[in-house]
């Protein structure tokens, strides 16, 4: 089944402690793209990949790192979370190749994260 | 920039009802993508329909239908005969050439049996 997988699903932290949230796609997608909602905000983009080692920053990417070392991952790395970046985070793919009419993003199921 | 306004913040309904969700954007791109997903409840995003710049054609889906104007800038998805399962939060949303989603705040569609 084609699908984009998230982990963890939730997750409670303390501010400081370093976290990852994994994501994976069996698509063979080379975009990849993660974003965070929140209440009144929609959704809003942190960080994306066109392919594999080809990141760039969205519109809220300061406290975040992502890493796309290979096709299929494309993990985001919270080095020392705050409580503003309590939050749903979602994690997105699509095809590039064929050009931007060629596919639909397709998103994971969400990251919830509490930063306490 | 881009950007997408959904001004509906809130729309509440009783079933079988027809709703119109209203969508607005602004762009200076010729060619982009506009798109419909719905976030249920349970959080996670389905995706509804995708229509590129050069098409402006109706398309109904079953209960659904997307009314794409350019003249307008405006996507407008409509809900023939609600249901209680149609409860959820709409997003509309916009990509250009870089594949980057923007998307608007969401309209929560609250329907009551």
């Amino acid at each position: 089944e084609a699908q984009v997988t998230q982990n963890p699903r939730y997750l409670i932290t303390v501010t400081g402690k370093k976290l990852t949230v994994t994501c994976s796609q069996n698509m063979n997608h080379e975009y990849m793209s993660w974003y965070r909602q929140d209440p009144g905000l929609g959704l809003r983009q942190i960080y994306y990949s066109m392919n594999v080692e080809v990141t760039d920053k969205g519109d809220v990417p300061e406290g975040y790192k992502v890493s796309r070392k290979e096709k299929r991952n494309f993990p985001l790395i919270l080095e020392s979370p705050s409580p503003n970046q309590t939050s749903l985070y979602f994690c997105a793919s699509r095809r590039v190749a064929g050009g931007l009419g060629s596919g639909t993003q397709y998103f994971g199921p969400g990251t919830r994260l509490t930063v306490l | 920039a881009q950007k997408v306004t959904q001004a509906q913040t809130e729309i509440s309904v009783v079933e079988k009802e027809d709703v119109t969700l209203d969508c607005v954007y602004e762009t200076r791109d010729t060619t982009y993508y506009l798109f419909w997903y719905k976030q249920p409840p349970s959080g996670e995003l389905v995706f509804l329909i995708r229509r590129n710049s050069f098409d402006e054609q109706n398309e109904i889906s079953g209960r659904y239908s997307w009314n794409f104007q350019k003249s307008t800038s405006s996507f407008n998805f409509t809900i023939t005969a609600s249901q209680v399962v149609d409860s959820a939060v709409y997003f509309c949303a916009l990509a250009r050439s870089n594949y980057k989603l923007t998307f608007g705040k969401g309209t929560l569609l609250t329907v009551n049996p």
